[in-house]
């Protein structure tokens, strides 16, 4: 069966600092990777998708980038954080020919100091 | 992609159905309907999805009227731990998961 993990659960940080959020995803292949940002009682907003190794789109201008190097594995990263980077990250995945369902990791709690 | 419109929050006891409803005027022919459910700190787990008429599983069923511009989930007979924010979605069976996550519905199941 399939998989994903997202590490870590929850992160402080100061601001200015650099940041790296891991998601992998087990038990299949090529799939179409997604990072999602959630404000506290908001919706998820998407900000980068990829289909493949080194494909990367982003849905929105931000602080942050993402990062595919190998196929299974999405990173997200910032080289200094703002205030306003706090939020629940969460990755998903959906299969490559399956467009109409995702499955999400339990998320990253990142609040910037 | 069609935006969707569904109440802000909804209170129901334990052991009523509860039913929420949701407006896509906007759905266009290759879309699909699909409900997400989200506990505090989790990621957004699916419930059930449709094209049209009904579909049901062992969770939910879920009312699409012919013209496919509102649907409705029901759930049967909650319990405390179906407290939750639920979430109406649009997705297109093509170009990956793309959808437009709106802020959801917050079910309330009192004891």
């Amino acid at each position: 069966s399939q998989t994903i993990h997202q590490w870590p659960a929850t992160l402080v940080q100061p601001v200015g600092s650099p940041l790296s959020l891991e998601c992998t995803v087990e038990g299949t292949s090529n799939p179409n990777l997604y990072w999602y940002r959630q404000a506290a009682g908001r919706g998820l907003q998407l900000l980068f998708y990829s289909v493949g190794i080194g494909q990367i789109s982003s849905e929105v201008p931000q602080n942050l980038s993402a990062s595919r190097p190998q196929d299974r594995q999405f990173i997200l990263s910032s080289k200094k954080l703002l205030l306003s980077d706090s939020g629940f990250y969460l990755c998903a995945w959906s299969a490559v020919d399956g467009n109409t369902e995702a499955f999400f990791g339990q998320g990253t709690r990142l609040t910037v100091v | 992609l069609a935006k969707t419109t569904q109440p802000i929050s909804m209170d129901s006891y334990e052991g009523q159905e509860v039913n929420i409803t949701c407006s896509h005027n906007n759905i266009a022919t290759n879309d699909y309907i699909t409900w997400y459910q989200q506990f505090p700190s989790q990621g957004p787990r699916f419930i059930i999805q449709g094209y049209k008429t009904k579909v049901t599983n062992e969770v939910a069923s879920l009312f699409i009227p012919a013209d496919r511009k509102s649907s409705t989930l029901s759930l049967p007979r909650v319990s405390l731990s179906d407290t939750a924010v639920y979430y109406c979605l649009v997705v297109r069976n093509t170009g990956g998961f793309k959808t437009i996550f709106g802020a959801g519905t917050r079910l309330f199941v009192k004891a």
